[in-house]
Order: structure tokens, then C-alpha cells, then sequence
């Protein structure tokens, strides 16, 4: 069975400070790793995907990923109340294979 | 009109009534995607068209059948649909099997 682990929260950060988001999975053929942020009553969008080995930054976002034990996580640095949503992983597999498997995700509630 | 959008945005059904649901994409992606996102669950796969062949179905009932006329376009026929089939019905696109998903804004269903 492939399963992406999250914690669902919810996580309260006050604003200003690092908000630490965490997914473990259990397939280690796992070869391309998302975060996508879901507001409230919206769909999800995409806000960093991964693919190899460390850290990869975009802005206040870092993704880090770590194969060997089989996790990925998000960092969010400055956080900001606008950043208070639902942020949930996503794995998929190599080889062809069309099925991004999401975990249930995380909360995170920035407060001022 | 530029990324993936889905109509209707909201309906409501009868278990006796039979209606479709649309989604459109104008990125130029080969693979599209049907979802079904209840409160409290992660993500679950429906359909995946690659190239206008369904290649995958995961384990769907066929109450709900997908129609994939092109690239561009999928449609998602009910028919004599449960209650506890009311969820957020969210299409997306990819351009391949690593990349990221684009996700429409959803369709909200609510089978009465």
C-alpha cells in the first residue's frame, strides 16, 4: 500500500517565525515530490516540487528532501497570516506512472 | 481563457438524476486527472487520461463514468449517484508523469 503521512494539525506559528511542515512516505520508488497549498473552499496550487537529494528554495519556501528516510518537508520562513492554509504532499512514482498519491495534509494557522 | 476550468462550479442532484460534469484545460498538457476530495480525506485518484486512453481507473463505481474526447477536454457522467458521494470533484492537468499538477477550481457536488 502507498501512503503519504501527514500530520494534520493543526500547526499555529505566530507570524514572523518558521512554520515546519512534515511528510514521510512509504515507497521508496517514489521519484518526484510536490507541496501544493489549498485555502479554504479553493482547489490546490502548486508551491514547490522536488526531485533530488537537499534543500531547494524559492523565496520564504524551502523544500527538503531525504530519500533514505523516505521524507520530505516544507519550511516557510517569515511567516505570514496569508500563508494560513492547508498544505498537503504529494509522491509520484517513476517509470511512467501517472498517479501523484497525496497525503491528507497539514493545517497551519499563522497567527499576528 | 489560460489553465484548467471546470463547470459547473456548484451542483446539486438527485440519486435518480444523471448529469456531467466539465473540465477544460489550455495548457497544452497530454494527461488529465479526476478527484474527489471529501472533508477529512486526502485526495483520491478517480480516472487518469494519458493521451485520450484512461490509464488508470482506481476502483471507481460506475455510477461515475469518464469521457475523455481529446486532450483538452474531460468529462466526468453521473448517474444515479449516493449521498455520500457529495464531495469537491477536482479535475487537473500535467504536461507528463513527473510533472506537477494544474487543478481546476473543482465543482462542489451535493447529491440530495
Amino acid at each position: 500500500q502507498k501512503e503519504v503521512e501527514q500530520n494534520s494539525g493543526p500547526l499555529s506559528v505566530p507570524e514572523g517565525a518558521i512554520a515546519s511542515l512534515n511528510c514521510t512516505y512509504s515507497d521508496r520508488g517514489s521519484q518526484s515530490f510536490f507541496w501544493y497549498r489549498q485555502y479554504s473552499g479553493k482547489s490546490p496550487e502548486l508551491i514547490m516540487f522536488i526531485y533530488s537529494n537537499g534543500d531547494k528554495e524559492d523565496g520564504r519556501f524551502t523544500a527538503q528532501l531525504n530519500k533514505a528516510s523516505q521524507y520530505v518537508s516544507l519550511l516557510i520562513r517569515d511567516s505570514q497570516p496569508s500563508d494560513s492554509a492547508t498544505y498537503l504532499c504529494a509522491v509520484t512514482l517513476s517509470g511512467g506512472s501517472y498517479i501523484p498519491t497525496f497525503g491528507r495534509g497539514t493545517s497551519l494557522i499563522v497567527h499576528p | 481563457e489560460t489553465g484548467v476550468t471546470q463547470t459547473p462550479r456548484h451542483l446539486v442532484m438527485g440519486m435518480t438524476n444523471k448529469k456531467s460534469l466539465k473540465c477544460e484545460q489550455h495548457l497544452g498538457h497530454n494527461a488529465m486527472y479526476w478527484y474527489k476530495q471529501s472533508a477529512k480525506k486526502p485526495l483520491e485518484l478517480m480516472f487518469v487520461y494519458s493521451l485520450e486512453e484512461r490509464v488508470e481507473n482506481n476502483s471507481v463505481p460506475s455510477r461515475f463514468s469518464p469521457e475523455c474526447p481529446n486532450s483538452s477536454h474531460l468529462f466526468l457522467h453521473l448517474h444515479t449517484l449516493q449521498p455520500e458521494d457529495s464531495a469537491l470533484y477536482l479535475c487537473a492537468s500535467s504536461e507528463g508523469s513527473v510533472s506537477p499538477l494544474h487543478f481546476g477550481n473543482g465543482t462542489r457536488l451535493t447529491v440530495t
